[in-house]
């Protein structure tokens, strides 16, 4: 069964410290690995990856994928009470070629 | 302003009765699609439509019918038959494109409450 997991679920961290959010996935006939950002409603896109070792940056945020290893990583440096939100890691292909999602890790910024 | 709308934000609605969830899009996509969010879940797919009058199960589409009329209208509804609709809907699209993947744009979704 397709299937992708991310770790912490939940985290709490000070303005300014840097964060790293994980997902490893299982998913069969797999393309590309997308995160989303969760605020209050809609998720927003943030990155999407399909090659492995190359980072994608978008300001303070960047993520990689290893492919051989099966999992990405999100990193979130000098972090801001703005990036409270729920952070959502996606998985495409399996049988249809979806999207599986992940249940999300929460991060709480605290000023 | 182009982008996706549902409506209503939020929803109340008394158990047995069904309820159906808007979902538009000008954004021109041939791919729409409806999640669950529940707390701890994440999104789990329920329906999705690749293209006008056609339309596939998801992961949890027992006690959901959806239709797929119009390509910026794919409404959802919540039947009698589900056994906890209590939820937060989430309504997305994509260009239909095969290969490395797409990026799915969401909508603000609907909260829907049933008791």
């Amino acid at each position: 069964e397709d299937k992708v997991v991310q770790s912490p679920l939940s985290l709490v961290v000070h303005e300014g410290d840097t964060v790293t959010l994980n997902c490893s996935y299982e998913v069969t006939n797999f393309r590309s690995l997308l995160w989303y950002k969760q605020e209050k409603k809609a998720p927003t896109f943030l990155f999407m990856l399909t090659s492995s070792g190359i980072e994608k940056k978008s300001g303070r945020l960047s993520s990689i994928l290893d492919k051989k290893e099966l999992f990405s990583i999100l990193n979130i440096t000098a972090t801001q009470t703005g990036d409270s939100a729920i952070y959502l890691c996606a998985g495409y292909g399996g049988a249809t070629n979806k999207l599986i999602f992940g249940t999300g890790t929460l991060l709480a910024v605290q000023p | 302003d182009g982008g996706i709308t549902q409506s209503p934000k939020y929803l109340f609605r008394k158990e047995g009765q069904n309820v159906t969830l808007s979902c538009e899009q000008n954004l021109n996509h041939d791919a729409m699609y409806w999640y669950r969010q529940d707390p701890g879940q994440g999104l789990r797919l329920i329906y999705y439509s690749q293209i006008v009058n056609d339309f596939q199960k998801g992961d949890i589409a027992e006690g959901y019918s959806v239709s797929r009329e119009k390509k910026e209208s794919f409404p959802l509804t919540v039947t009698s038959a589900q056994k906890n609709p209590t939820a937060f809907y989430l309504c997305a699209s994509s260009t239909k494109k095969e290969g490395v993947g797409y990026e799915q744009y969401f909508g603000p979704g609907t909260r829907l409450t049933v008791t």
